[in-house]
């Protein structure tokens, strides 16, 4: 069974800077892409990040492009997402995904509030 | 950016009868494989997205039967045949033909 664990949400007053982490397990992580996707309080779904699977390509919304920086660690089966200069528009729960193969963390919420 | 646009925004349905949600994509999603790269999701309370239709028409593992997609190039479909309680929830569409991926608005199914 494929699982992915989001860790490293909390509460961060604005400006600051926070690291997210995905555990993956079940799957050949090295083999895939991975991507992060966020849902602010009662909307809908953002896509953030991609990475591919070597992490030689990596994509961003426009609106973390310069803020955010997704990586990997191979060896780990982890996925990171180090988000900076957070904002509180940023407020949202982060999901670990591959969209396109239905497979889903469960979440980690992230509030930027002073 | 591909702009996807779902339709209606919201639905209330009687327990046994059918609705269906409409996805309009801004571009075609029609990809030079072939395939057409859109998803439907449910996101029932408190809970992940739940993949239930890939690839236009391809139920996901362990999706009823009572799913299901159809559409081509920019219009898409989802239907319930039946709802009941367990479908209620928003329902999504998701385009992966090029990032950003991006997802419709959502609907958000009720019961009567």
């Amino acid at each position: 069974e494929v699982q992915l664990l989001e860790s490293g949400g909390g509460l961060v007053q604005p400006g600051g800077s926070l690291r997210l982490s995905c555990a993956a397990s079940g799957l050949t992580f090295s083999n895939s892409g991975m991507s992060w996707v966020r849902q602010a309080p009662g909307q809908g779904l953002e896509w953030v990040s991609a990475i591919s699977d070597g992490a030689g390509d990596t994509y961003y919304a426009d609106s973390v492009k310069g803020r955010f920086t997704i990586s990997r660690d191979n060896s780990n089966n982890t996925l990171y997402l180090l988000m900076n200069s957070l904002k509180a528009e940023d407020t949202a729960i982060y999901y670990c995904a591959r969209p396109a193969r239905g497979v889903w963390g469960q979440g980690t919420m992230v509030t930027v509030s002073s | 950016d591909i702009v996807m646009t779902q339709t209606p925004l919201s639905l209330s349905v009687t327990p046994g009868q059918p609705a269906s949600i409409s996805c309009k994509s801004s571009q075609s999603l029609l990809h030079s494989d072939g395939k057409t790269y859109l998803y439907w999701y449910l996101q029932k309370p408190g809970q992940p997205p739940q993949l239930l239709i890939y690839e236009v028409s391809n139920r996901f593992s362990g999706v009823p039967d009572g799913f299901s997609g159809s559409g081509s190039g920019t219009d898409f479909t989802l239907k319930i045949s039946r709802v009941d309680a367990e479908d209620v929830g928003v329902y999504y569409c998701m385009q992966s033909l090029q990032l950003p991926y991006t997802f419709g608005q959502g609907t958000k199914l009720e019961i009567k």
